[in-house]
């Protein structure tokens, strides 16, 4: 079956480091993604990966092992504001444009 | 970056009435949508896709009865939750692809439903 594994919740302090994690078992794979998503909001696109290796934007980088179904969304230099659910998502290449949805990881930032 | 609206943001309703949710692509062209519903700290469920001119794919266990979508255009989708009763209450998005780039998703902003 189709699976995507995050962490629940991750508590982090401002101005720190924080790393994602995601673990993906899919019949296919064609790219994965990270969104970020505050309370009561619609998800915002923060990174694409379908090749191995880090990509890189800003405070935000994420990395992608294919043959291990694994990423990471790494946040540095925290901000209040990075406090948000992440949504690690799949695209498994059987639908068109379809994602499969992580449950998503809350993450607080504390002072 | 693709702008996406989605109207109304937040509707209050009885049971037993239908309610329409609008999702534009405001500067580009979508031949592909999706809707989901989202119950609070839970993540996307995906409802439906919607392709422009053809009808709309459902996942399994969504009626497509009782959430119609049309997808008349480039630009434009709506869903419609005919019959509303208070399960039905939830954090509706929409998402259009921008077949360019990544084709990632682009989210509309949501529409809070509450059926009295």
């Amino acid at each position: 079956g189709q699976n995507i594994d995050q962490p629940t919740e991750m508590t982090a302090t401002e101005g720190a480091i924080v790393q994602i994690n995601c673990t993906y078992q899919t019949s296919g794979f064609n790219g994965l993604f990270w969104y970020q998503q505050h309370a009561g909001e619609a998800p915002t696109f923060l990174s694409y990966n379908v090749l191995d290796g880090l990509e890189e934007k800003g405070r935000f980088s994420s990395f992608l092992s294919r043959s291990k179904g694994y990423s990471y969304l790494l946040l540095k230099e925290l901000q209040m504001k990075d406090s948000a659910s992440y949504l690690c998502a799949v695209r498994d290449g059987s639908s068109n444009y379809q994602l499969i949805w992580g449950a998503g990881t809350k993450l607080i930032i504390k002072p | 970056g693709a702008v996406v609206s989605q109207h109304p943001s937040r509707v209050i309703c009885k049971s037993g009435t239908s309610v329409k949710i609008e999702c534009r692509s405001l500067d580009f062209q979508a031949t592909t949508m999706f809707w989901y519903r989202q119950f609070p700290k839970q993540s996307l469920m995906l409802m439906a896709t919607s392709n422009e001119g053809s009808k709309a794919t459902y996942e399994q266990g969504v009626e497509k009865d009782k959430f119609l979508i049309n997808h008349a255009s480039l630009t434009l989708s709506t869903l419609t939750v005919t019959s509303a009763h208070p399960e039905d209450s939830s954090f509706y998005i929409c998402s259009a692809v921008q077949a360019s780039g990544y084709n990632e998703q682009f989210f509309g902003p949501g529409t809070r439903l509450t059926v009295l």
